[in-house]
């Protein structure tokens, strides 16, 4: 177990609608960042928190954002969903010591989205 | 677009062999990482690589490190049967936020 925690843990949703998918960092960990995984695929960077700013973003739309708090725990929200958003959602969090990360980077279980 | 390609794709062995998975990459990297994951759930960390380092061993696995040709190798020994998941590769290319970089993964499948 890596003491990150994600929620939910499956999600259907419709087009056009609107999603927020949480994530719990590991003890600790003052970094952390999200990856889209679609079926048969590898994860794709998607953003990165440090701090609660965002430190770098894959090429993912506007309608893609996120939020780090003060207990450094994160929320990934999705606009306007489209049906190719369905994927595997995985938030991993790391110790950042100056912007950004050169360790290992700790993954939780996932979410898995839907979208019909 | 993704930076480590994993080679084979799939592999299928019997328990108590050796399996062998291969990961190019294209750019420089700060250290290369292999994860697990089992059936679509959460990626586990195996092991950490850095560019300076050339092999590195935990336990039943072994990873080679080739930055002249920009390739990883993953090694399980004595496999077992629940050692049969989806291997990846993930690159750390540094700038500001060391994001990860994943190939595609191989599927080792091991026989009891």
């Amino acid at each position: 177990e890596t003491g990150v925690t994600q929620s939910p843990t499956h999600l259907i949703k419709t087009r056009g609608q609107q999603v927020t998918l949480r994530c719990s960092s590991q003890s600790g960990h003052n970094t952390v960042s999200w990856y889209q995984q679609a079926l048969g695929q590898g994860p794709q960077f998607i953003f990165q928190y440090y701090r609660e700013e965002e430190n770098g973003r894959g090429n993912f739309p506007p309608r893609f954002s996120g939020l780090q708090f003060p207990n450094y725990s994160s929320e990934l929200n999705v606009n306007a969903l489209e049906l190719d958003d369905s994927a595997l959602y995985l938030c991993a969090s790391s110790f950042g010591a100056s912007g950004g990360t050169k360790e290992t980077q700790y993954f939780g279980p996932g979410t898995r989205l839907l979208v019909l | 677009s993704q930076q480590g390609e994993e080679d084979p794709q799939a592999l299928s062995i019997q328990e108590g062999e050796n399996a062998t998975m291969n990961c190019s990459y294209k750019t420089s990297i700060n250290n290369l990482q292999w994860y697990r994951q089992n059936s679509g759930r959460g990626l586990v960390h195996l092991i950490l690589i850095r560019s300076n380092e050339r092999e590195k061993h935990s336990g039943r696995l072994r990873v080679t490190l080739d930055t002249s040709k920009k390739s990883s190798s993953l090694l399980i020994t004595a496999s077992r049967a629940a050692d049969t998941a989806s291997y990846f590769c993930a690159t750390d290319g540094g700038g500001s936020n060391y994001k990860l970089t994943f190939g595609k993964g191989t599927l080792l499948t091991v026989n009891p």
